[in-house]
């Protein structure tokens, strides 16, 4: 069975700090690792994923991720929070066919 | 053009009623799947489809029945509604299992 931890349900942030929004994950075998974004009343959006490759991917809006397989994490980062950003955020590792997501993080950047 | 669609985005019904959510994608997919975000936004899978044949069934109850006509559409039929099925249903497909999947705007029920 896979599954999938975000440790805080919310993360508040200053426009213009660094954002971190953490995950961690358990599959069996070598995962595939994707972040999504959801904006109010609006479905999920595709950020990045990590296939294979460099620890580190780049995605959409500036956002970028680290693989570490040894802490089986997966943390979402970004240099510099937009107000802009504030929206609920999902790590969702795929495996055995399905994407299993996260309770989700709220991301809230404050002016 | 939007690339996955689901009609209606909003559905308010009475207990006991049989309802349908329709998903149509318009970007070539394989795979089709459905998901049931809950009032506490945890996203639960529900079904997926792969060339319109059933692959994942996530213990969900008999009443609800999906059905793929063709690649391009994953309908969602749910009998004898009960106010805990009372949630948003999202549809999102993807080429494969690996790769990223899009989703529509979701179908808000609500149960009464």
């Amino acid at each position: 069975a896979q599954s999938v931890a975000q440790p805080e349900d919310q993360v508040n942030v200053a426009e213009g700090n660094p954002l971190t929004v953490k995950c961690t994950y358990s599959v069996s075998g070598n995962p595939y690792l994707f972040w999504y974004v959801q904006y109010p009343n609006r479905g999920l959006q595709f950020l990045l994923k990590y296939i294979t490759g460099d620890n580190l991917v780049k995605g959409s809006y500036g956002f970028e991720a680290e693989f570490n397989k040894s802490q089986t994490s997966f943390h979402l980062k970004k240099p510099s929070a937009l107000v802009s950003d504030s929206a609920l955020y999902f790590c969702a590792p795929s495996a055995g066919n399905k994407l299993t997501f996260g309770g989700g993080t709220r991301v809230l950047v404050k002016p | 053009d939007t690339a996955v669609s689901q009609t209606p985005k909003y559905l308010v019904t009475q207990m006991g009623n049989d309802k349908s959510i329709k998903c149509e994608q318009n970007l070539g997919h394989d795979t089709m799947y459905w998901y049931k975000q809950d009032s506490k936004k945890f996203l639960k899978i529900m079904f997926s489809y792969n060339n319109k044949e059933l692959i994942i069934n996530e213990t969900v109850p008999n009443r609800f029945s999906p059905k793929s006509p063709d690649k391009a559409h994953l309908n969602l039929h749910i009998n004898s509604l009960e106010l805990g099925d009372s949630a948003v249903y999202f549809c999102a497909s993807s080429q494969l299992f690996t790769t990223e999947a899009f989703f529509g705007q979701g179908t808000r029920l609500t149960v009464v």
